[in-house]
């Protein structure tokens, strides 16, 4: 079965504090790996897609990379404003334009 | 260029109740996905039109439904609503591949007591 896990459920760091999430999957044969940033009550934002393993992309203080089985999103020296909560996302096997969501991880980063 | 856009923002309705959500999507997407996100949760694919066209279901009754309009927004409509649809709606459109990247929408957030 298609699935999709993120740990920790909730992270909570000092700002400054670097750290990673991590997304694991198991669908067959990868089409991408998505990452979205979510406030409270909103849409998603997206951040990054990853397509093969080895990858990496970055965007200000947030670095993503893909290997086989998972994916990480490193936080460099966050600040308060990087508090979200974190998701990430793979299309099914089986060809589907949707996506499969993980609960996401609540990130909460503290002056 | 416009975003996604939803409405409304939020509306609350009884059981036994229908609603219509509406969306409007991206300059330049033809493939628009509707999700519902429960609290807590991350977001669960309801369904996905193209052309007009159901293009996949996830697995949601068939009070769930929808359309896709020529200029490509879109409609939710829930039926005989039940508490359990109490839930952050969203809307999403991109392109049709599959690994083409889905630009969500703010949400609707829907009551239902």
């Amino acid at each position: 079965e298609d699935q999709v896990t993120q740990s920790p459920e909730a992270l909570r760091l000092q700002e400054g504090e670097s750290s990673s999430l991590n997304c694991s999957y198991t669908v067959s044969g990868l089409r991408g790996l998505f990452w979205y940033r979510q406030d409270p009550g909103k849409g998603p934002e997206f951040l990054f897609t990853l397509y093969s393993a080895g990858e990496e992309k970055e965007k200000e203080r947030l670095k993503a990379t893909l290997t086989k089985k998972e994916s990480f999103l490193h936080i460099t020296a966050p600040k308060p404003e990087d508090s979200a909560t974190y998701l990430c996302a793979v299309p099914p096997s089986g060809g589907y334009n949707k996506l499969i969501f993980g609960a996401g991880t609540r990130l909460a980063v503290h002056p | 260029e416009t975003g996604v856009t939803q409405s409304p923002t939020h509306l609350i309705k009884t059981r036994g109740q229908q609603v219509t959500l509406r969306c409007s999507s991206q300059s330049g997407h033809n493939t628009v996905s509707w999700y519902q996100q429960a609290l807590g949760q991350g977001p669960q694919f309801i369904f996905q039109y193209y052309r007009e066209e159901e293009n996949g279901r996830g697995n949601f009754p068939p009070r769930f439904s929808g359309l896709q309009f020529p200029n490509y927004s879109s409609e939710l409509n829930v039926n005989a609503l039940e508490l359990d649809d109490s839930a952050l709606y969203l809307c999403a459109s991109s392109l049709l591949s599959s690994t083409d990247t889905q630009y969500f929408g703010p949400g609707t957030r829907l009551t239902v007591l």
